[in-house]
């Protein structure tokens, strides 16, 4: 059974920073390339990061670029999203999310786990 | 690219046809899939590629379209199936953005 589990939300003051983990089990960690995806309180859904299956190739959205920091350890079978320089709009729920490829194209995130909540506030 | 959903609100009744409508801003071939998301939960992969029923998936969800315009319908509303549902392109690699969202709730 796969599964994917969050940790490290916590409530931090503006300019803190924090670092998420994502543990994954149950499939082949390291075939699949990783995304987080958050949604602030009430809010829609905001793709944040990837990660390439091998760590080579990361990507960001523009509202986190140059502050938040995403790896992987595929020995440990574990997703990182390192957060700095944290505002109050990144309050937010953050999910680990598995990628699902057919053929050689991304086609959705099939797996996601529960969530870690951050809140940025003082 | 952007993504809109109509409508944004959707009330209904256990046995109706709903149909939501997902439109991008710009060409994204087949390169769309559904969520559905219940409260206090994760999102959950419904349709990839359009119309690709995910596995596990009950036969009454279906997904069409392509280019900019896509539709998800839901045959005969079953009372697990209120809830919010996402479209997200996955054409403009690796910034695969969702819609705002599609509430549907119970009439």
């Amino acid at each position: 059974e796969v599964q994917l589990v969050e940790s490290g939300g916590v409530v931090v003051q503006p300019g803190g920073s924090l670092r998420l983990s994502c543990a994954a089990s149950g499939f082949t960690f390291d075939d699949y390339a990783m995304h987080w995806v958050r949604q602030a309180p009430g809010k829609g859904l905001e793709w944040v990061s990837l990660i390439s299956w091998d760590g080579g190739s990361t990507y960001y959205a523009d509202s986190v670029k140059g502050r938040f920091t995403i790896s992987r350890d595929n020995s440990k079978n574990s997703l990182y999203l390192q957060m700095n320089s944290l505002r109050a709009e990144d309050t937010a729920l953050y999910y680990c999310a598995k990628d699902q490829i057919l053929g050689s194209s991304s086609v959705g995130f099939d797996y996601w786990g529960q969530g870690t909540l951050v809140t940025v506030s003082s | 690219i952007q993504l809109t959903q109509s409508p944004s609100f959707l009330s209904a009744s256990v046995g109706d046809r709903v149909t939501i409508t997902c439109r991008a801003s710009q060409g994204i071939s087949s390169y769309l899939a559904w969520y559905q998301q219940k409260p206090g939960k994760a999102p959950k992969l419904l349709i990839y590629a359009a119309s690709t029923l995910q596995s596990g998936v009950p036969s009454r969800f279906s997904g069409s379209g392509s280019g900019t315009e896509f539709t998800l319908t839901i045959s005969s509303l079953q009372p697990e199936d209120f809830a919010t549902y996402y479209c997200q392109q996955l054409n403009s690699y690796p910034r695969y953005s969702f819609g705002q969202g599609t509430k549907l709730e119970i009439k």
